[in-house]
């Protein structure tokens, strides 16, 4: 089981380019979600998605933020024309199907794709 | 909404002792549940305890245990027998039972003294 990937584990972009970050969720998972790292700072939650649906996207800024979560393939999170304020590290965790009486289902974290902005 | 706090932005402890991590936390829920996660330098982020409000007795993971205090919004974690590979930042994080967001501590970096 080879956990949660992300990919690119770095990633440097201009300002105004786009940048792609991958995700694949734990084999059997179904849930992914994204969260943003800032420098010395906790992790904060972007957008929660299942297969083909975003379930909470109120993390996620309004303008040049996406996620998507299609029938096949990884989760993919995409910053259009990256400013510097982007850079950051951004990480993917997938849980099981979860239920409000499924408990405290754990996350389980990618390593984290680290964003420069330059 | 809720809120996590960690008020010791960094600590540090002697190899072989016993250390202290504080985490206040503001809900007006009841039922929830809280975590301590543990991130290397490598990044990855590692489950390390976790405790259902519910439960009155304190969760123990090995060396790691908590000290849960639901009146005070307290969940501490105490690490036993400090060894140099708990070096990391220490997240606090909260998650309310219904809900799949979890709310993150702005951490503690916790260095170990040989």
């Amino acid at each position: 089981n080879a956990g949660v990937m992300q990919n690119p584990r770095h990633l440097v972009r201009r300002r105004g380019q786009e940048a792609r970050l991958r995700c694949s969720p734990m084999k059997g998972h179904s849930h992914v979600y994204w969260y943003r790292q800032l420098p010395e700072e906790g992790l904060k939650f972007m957008v929660y998605l299942q297969k083909e649906n975003i379930i909470d996207e109120s993390g996620m800024p309004k303008e040049r933020f996406s996620a998507e979560f299609p029938k096949e393939g990884p989760s993919i999170l995409r910053i259009q024309q990256v400013v510097r304020g982007d850079s950051a590290a951004y990480f993917c965790a997938s849980s099981p199907i979860t239920n409000k009486f499924s408990g405290a289902n754990v996350l389980t974290f990618g390593a984290g794709s680290r964003l420069t902005v330059l | 909404a809720q809120t996590v706090t960690q008020s010791q932005p960094e600590m540090s402890v002697q190899e072989a002792e016993t250390v202290t991590l504080s985490c206040t936390y503001d809900t007006s829920e009841s039922d929830y549940y809280l975590f301590w996660y543990k991130q290397p330098p490598s990044r990855q982020m590692i489950l390390v305890i976790r405790q259902e409000a519910y439960k009155q007795q304190n969760a123990t993971e090995n060396r790691f245990s908590v000290n849960f205090q639901k009146a005070a919004k307290s969940f501490s974690l105490k690490i036993s027998d400090s060894q140099l590979g708990d070096a990391a930042m220490y997240f606090c994080a909260y998650r309310s039972v219904g809900d799949d967001k979890i709310i993150f501590g702005k951490g503690t970096r916790l260095h170990i003294l040989p």
